[in-house]
C-alpha cells in the first residue's frame, strides 16, 4: 500500500494568496484527519471526516480555512486568503472504523506564507 | 476533559543509556493509548499501542511501554539508546466515545554520542 499521500510537500506563497493542500487516504479507510503542527502550538486537529462527511471542524482556526472530501480517495484543505501565521506543517491522516483505529499519517505539507 | 501530559519537552541521553519518556493521561475509563514517533521532516508513525490486553506493550525498534492504571501513566522505555532513536515522540489517548486522538505536546529525544 502506498500509504497516505499528500501534495505538495512544500508550498511557498505570498500573503493573500489561496492555498490548496491535497490528501489521498489509504484505500479502505473511512476516517480522514487534518492536523496542523507548529513549534508554538504543537499538533492540532483541524477537522475530521467519516465516510466523506465532516464530523468535527471545531479545530478550524477561522473562516479562511475550509476542507472538503468529495470522495473516499481525496480531500483538500484550502486557505483563502493565506496569512503568515498560517505557516506550519499540515498533516493528513487516515484510519479505519474497525479495531483500534490506528491513524496513519502522510509526510505532510510544509507551508510558508511570506 | 481528557488530557495527556508528557513530562519534558526535551530529553537527552547518552548512546547506550536507558531511555525513559513519560506520559500521563487523565481519565476514569481505561483508554486506548499510543506512542507515535516523528523523525525529522517526516510524518508521525505508530511506535506501539495499548488496547487493554497486556499492560506491557512491545513496539518497534526495541521500545516498550507499560500501562499503569493506578498511576494513569503509559511511560515509554528502551534499554539502550541508539543514535537513530533521535526523534520527537508523541503520546496519545483515544476514548471509546469517538475516534479523535488526544495528543501530548511531544518530547524531543536527543542522543549524545
Amino acid at each position: 500500500d502506498a500509504g497516505v499521500i499528500q501534495s505538495p510537500r512544500h508550498e511557498v506563497t505570498e500573503m493573500g494568496q489561496e492555498v490548496t493542500l491535497r490528501c489521498k487516504p489509504i484505500s479502505g479507510h473511512d476516517y480522514l484527519f487534518w492536523y496542523r503542527q507548529t513549534m508554538m502550538r504543537g499538533l492540532e486537529l483541524l477537522i475530521y471526516f467519516n465516510n466523506n462527511v465532516p464530523i468535527d471542524d471545531s479545530g478550524m482556526p477561522e473562516d479562511r480555512f475550509s476542507a472538503k472530501m468529495p470522495n473516499a480517495s481525496f480531500s483538500t484543505l484550502k486557505i483563502q486568503p493565506s496569512e503568515p501565521r498560517d505557516s506550519a506543517v499540515y498533516f493528513c491522516a487516515s484510519s479505519t472504523s474497525t479495531g483500534v483505529n490506528i491513524q496513519y499519517f502522510g509526510a505532510g505539507t510544509r507551508l510558508s506564507v511570506l | 476533559a481528557q488530557s495527556v501530559t508528557q513530562l519534558g519537552s526535551h530529553v537527552s541521553v547518552s548512546e547506550g543509556a536507558l531511555v525513559l519518556l513519560r506520559c500521563n493521561y487523565s481519565s476514569s475509563v481505561p483508554p486506548y493509548l499510543f506512542w507515535y514517533v516523528q523523525y525529522p521532516n517526516q510524518g508521525l508513525q505508530l511506535l506501539l499501542k495499548y488496547t487493554s490486553a497486556a499492560t506491557l506493550v512491545k513496539g518497534i525498534n526495541g521500545f516498550e511501554a507499560e500501562f499503569k492504571k493506578s498511576e494513569t501513566s503509559f511511560h515509554l522505555t528502551k534499554p539502550s539508546a541508539h543514535m537513530s532513536d533521535a526523534a520527537e515522540y508523541f503520546c496519545a489517548v483515544r476514548m471509546d466515545s469517538n475516534y479523535q486522538l488526544i495528543w501530548g505536546a511531544g518530547t524531543k529525544l536527543i542522543i549524545k554520542p
